[in-house]
């Protein structure tokens, strides 16, 4: 298992700004994920953050908006660049135990809303 | 990615009932499946995992079906009880890739 700490846990953020999201687990992991979930929807992934280079971006998402850092294997972070009121969401960071295919896990999640 | 939806968006049982919760999936390469449990204000937590080679895995209460064939997945929940209210979602992998994509989600309400 892995636990996973998320900063902030809400954030309440004026329109047209930026907001980092810092993602820390417990132990070093070879894959993280960066996923959001709409107010009474579904997890939507957002990218595979890689470490040591670019993130790899879902269809519908853009480096622009969220970039994504992954400095070493325990850390992530994802910024929700120029926000406005349509990402108001929760952001979820996620981590990939063991080889291949393997538990998923998540963190707590960061609520964000933009007014 | 994939298209991974459920059938019923809410669902409403008795406690000490049975409860089944159902997912269809559209990537016939998808291999792996897990089912979560999210409470309000939570993350999503892991319930059960089943891989494609199985057609059914049993937990603590809980039971995952694999339908390969018309690509359906289903979560059984033995003797429902008030924690169990939740939404729950199930997510495919494919071995080829680390990626997870998610169900729409059931709203499981459990009535005393």
């Amino acid at each position: 298992s892995a636990v996973i700490s998320q900063k902030p846990s809400r954030d309440i953020c004026q329109r047209g700004t930026s907001l980092t999201i810092q993602c820390q687990v417990d132990s070093q992991v070879t894959m993280m994920f960066w996923y959001r979930q709409q107010p009474g929807q579904s997890l939507t992934l957002i990218a595979t953050a890689n470490q040591g280079s670019e993130a790899t971006y879902e269809s519908g998402f853009v480096i622009d908006k969220f970039p994504i850092s992954r400095p070493n294997l325990t850390f992530s972070t994802l910024t929700v660049s120029n926000m406005s009121p349509e990402d108001s969401s929760i952001y979820l960071c996620s981590v990939l135990t063991g080889m291949n295919t393997g538990e998923l896990f998540f963190g707590e999640g960061s609520r964000l809303t933009v007014l | 990615g994939e298209s991974v939806g459920l059938h019923l968006p809410t669902l409403s049982v008795q406690e000490g009932d049975n409860s089944i919760i159902n997912c269809a999936y559209s990537n016939s390469a998808s291999d792996y499946f897990i089912w979560y449990k999210q409470e309000s204000g939570k993350g999503p937590q892991f319930i059960i995992d089943i891989r494609s080679n199985m057609d059914k895995r049993q937990g603590q209460r809980v039971t995952v079906l694999l339908n390969k064939t018309v690509k359906h997945l289903s979560l059984q929940i033995a003797a429902t009880q008030p924690g169990d209210s939740a939404v729950y979602f199930c997510a495919e992998n494919t071995i080829s890739g680390n990626q997870f994509y998610f169900g729409t989600g059931t709203s499981l309400t459990v009535i005393p």
